[in-house]
């Protein structure tokens, strides 16, 4: 069945560090995949998004781009700040408009 | 502006009760969800509907009901049958059809208790 797999975390970064959650997919068709963040105690928010092979979303500084041939939409940016410390989900939306989240993966940034 | 508003924002249960979450959207989502988050953990998907009147049991339904009378509104009822209600509950909503694409929208969340 479809399925999202994330790395593990948490993961924890200095200030300005580079910063890359990997995130892989197993679906049938072509998915839709989102990038969502959660602050806590908070629902989540869209953070970015592609809707076919080799698009490029990106948001906040924030980038992924959707690759067919190695299923996978890793997020990266390029210097994280304390602020984008949060949970951060992959997920994948199919044609039946059924939408899989990977488990998360917690970042914390430290001054 | 459009959203999706969840109420309350913390509820407590006591032992032997039913209660229910409220879920109202304004952004004309024909599609909208429910979803159960443990600390720590990913959503897990409890209830969705796809049109008015129309729902389906996602991947955790026992101990929940759901009902959908009107395109804006989607309530959840943890009733005492779910024997570990305790979680943040996560509604959302999507479009539809030539809007399948787009992404879901989320509520800010009802944290429930057991008293």
């Amino acid at each position: 069945g479809d399925s999202v797999t994330q790395m593990e975390g948490p993961v924890t970064l200095s200030e300005e560090a580079f910063l890359t959650i990997n995130c892989t997919y197993t679906a049938t068709g072509y998915p839709s995949l989102f990038w969502y963040v959660q602050y806590p105690g908070e629902g989540l928010q869209l953070l970015l998004k592609a809707t076919k092979a080799d698009d490029k979303g990106s948001n906040k500084g924030f980038e992924a781009t959707y690759r067919k041939e190695t299923t996978s939409f890793h997020l990266e940016k390029g210097s994280v700040q304390v602020s984008d410390s949060a949970v951060y989900f992959c997920a994948l939306k199919t044609s039946y408009d059924k939408v899989i989240f990977g488990p998360g993966t917690s970042l914390s940034v430290i001054p | 502006d459009g959203g999706i508003t969840q109420s309350p924002k913390y509820l407590f249960r006591k032992e032997g009760q039913n209660v229910t979450l409220s879920c109202e959207q304004n952004l004309n989502h024909d599609a909208m969800y429910w979803y159960r988050q443990d600390p720590g953990q990913g959503l897990r998907l409890i209830y969705y509907s796809q049109i008015v009147n129309d729902f389906q049991k996602g991947d955790i339904a026992e101990g929940y009901s759901v009902s959908r009378e009107k395109k804006e509104s989607f309530p959840l009822t943890v009733t005492s049958a779910q024997k570990n209600p305790t979680a943040f509950y996560l509604c959302a909503s999507s479009g539809q059809g030539e809007w399948a694409n787009q992404p879901q929208h989320f509520g800010d969340g009802t944290r429930l208790s057991i008293l």
